[in-house]
């Protein structure tokens, strides 16, 4: 059964890091690029970060490059978001999603339950 | 970058009504659209891709069309599992953008 499981939110002090984990089971992990999403309390979803299959191909929403870091480890299956100099606008359940690979964009079949991050002091 | 502007906001609907959610984007692209339905608490569920396919196991009551900067979600007759909010994405470039989402909620 595939599955993908988030980890590492937590409570962090504005300036702080967290590292955010997605585990992931059921597929073949490394043959899907993967994504990082999130959602701000009562807000829409807003797209953060991708990474291809191997981790050469990456992309950065604006609002994060500099400041988040997104990799991969195959042979562990899991996914990872390093996340620097956290602001208050930062505070959102975090999403990793699945690329569908079907050829036709960048659409995300399967994601994990989320994590949530909330920035504060 | 491609803004996605979804309309309305909310919808109040009965059991069994035909219910129409309008996706626009704020320039053509190829209509690699996706849809996404959330219920309170849960991720996100694709409903929809490349504007008009639908996901495996997905109700046929779902159907998606539209092309260029106009896209349209329709469910045909509203079941009580479908109130919850829907987003649209453009699956086209980076950066990656939702649509705002449309709230179903009951009359």
């Amino acid at each position: 059964q595939m599955q993908l499981v988030e980890s590492g939110g937590d409570l962090v002090k504005p300036g702080g890091s967290l590292r955010l984990s997605c585990a992931a089971s059921g597929f073949t992990f490394s043959n899907y690029a993967m994504a990082w999403i999130r959602q701000a309390p009562g807000k829409g979803l807003e797209w953060v970060s991708y990474i291809s299959l191997g981790g050469g191909t990456i992309y950065y929403a604006d609002s994060v490059r500099g400041r988040f870091t997104i990799s991969r480890d195959n042979a562990k299956r899991s996914l990872y978001l390093q996340m620097n100099s956290l602001r208050a606008e930062d505070t959102a359940v975090y999403y990793c999603g699945r690329d569908s690979q079907t050829g036709d964009g960048y659409t995300f079949d399967y994601w994990g339950q989320g994590t949530l991050v909330t920035v504060s002091s | 970058d491609i803004q996605m502007t979804q309309s309305p906001s909310s919808v109040s609907a009965s059991v069994g009504d035909r219910v129409i959610i309008t996706c626009r984007a704020s320039q053509d692209f190829s209509g690699w659209l996706s849809w996404y339905q959330q219920k309170p608490g849960k991720a996100p569920k694709l409903l929809i891709y490349v504007a008009s396919t639908l996901q495996t196991g997905v109700p046929s009551r779902f159907s998606g069309s539209g092309s260029g900067t106009h896209f349209t979600l329709t469910i045909s007759t509203l079941q009580p599992e479908d109130f919850a909010t829907y987003y649209c994405q453009q699956a086209d470039s980076f950066p990656l953008t939702f649509g705002g989402g449309t709230r179903v909620e009951l009359k």
